[in-house]
């Protein structure tokens, strides 16, 4: 099995611009999460999903932020507008009962 | 709210020397304990799990011990190596039914010096 897949695993772009992290889950997981890891805030969760349903999204910090997931392979984040202060690393995460398995992660700077 | 408290956030063990790293947690319907190791640049990746009815589990030079009654969960690492130095993060589950949710700590910055 190829894990889960992140891309792209780098983005550089400058304030304004929208940006779209795009996640493949573990083929036959049921659940998949997307979290922000910080220096100072660590991983935080944004949103889960669960058969493509998104069950909790009180993590996503703003309107700028949403996600979607259209079927049981893949899922989307974007910004729209991007700010410097939503410089971080974004991973995705899937499971199908209670471990989590995590993506390599996007590591996004907003210039 | 729920949380997983984790200490210490930063270790340095010489080469060769035990490591421990502790956790506490809040929600009582919590059942499903893993812990991840995360190298620089790379996701979070299970290294050992541990459920509520269980105490203690090992494997290889790591183990697990988790106490129900008092919410503290711990990581044992012995004859540490350089590789194992990486950032070593506790979870608990949510309960409730939330599907795998999962509520980590602020991770461990663990150095082993050779």
């Amino acid at each position: 099995d190829a894990g889960v897949i992140q891309s792209p695993r780098h983005e550089v772009t400058e304030m304004g611009q929208e940006v779209t992290l795009r996640c493949k889950p573990i083929s036959g997981h049921n659940s998949l999460f997307w979290y922000r890891q910080t220096m100072m805030r660590g991983l935080e969760l944004l949103i889960y999903f669960n058969n493509n349903v998104p069950i909790d999204d009180s993590g996503m910090p703003e309107d700028r932020f949403s996600a979607k997931m259209p079927n049981a392979s893949f899922s989307t984040l974007k910004i729209q507008p991007s700010e410097p202060r939503d410089s971080a690393v974004y991973f995705c995460a899937s499971n199908t009962q209670d471990t989590q398995y995590f993506g390599p992660g996007t590591r996004l700077t907003v210039l | 709210g729920e949380n997983v408290e984790q200490h210490p956030s930063t270790l340095s063990v010489q080469e060769g020397d035990s490591a421990v790293i502790k956790c506490t947690y809040s929600d009582s319907a919590s059942n499903y304990f893993p812990w991840y190791k995360q190298e620089l640049g790379k996701g979070p990746q299970l290294i050992i799990d541990i459920r509520s009815n269980v105490g203690e589990k090992k494997d290889q030079r790591i183990a697990v011990t988790l106490n129900k009654t008092a919410k503290h969960f711990s990581l044992h690492i012995t004859e540490t190596q350089p590789e194992d130095s990486a950032v070593y993060f506790c979870a608990a589950s949510r309960g409730g039914g939330s599907q795998g949710n999962l509520i980590f700590g602020k991770g461990t910055k663990l150095s082993v010096k050779p």
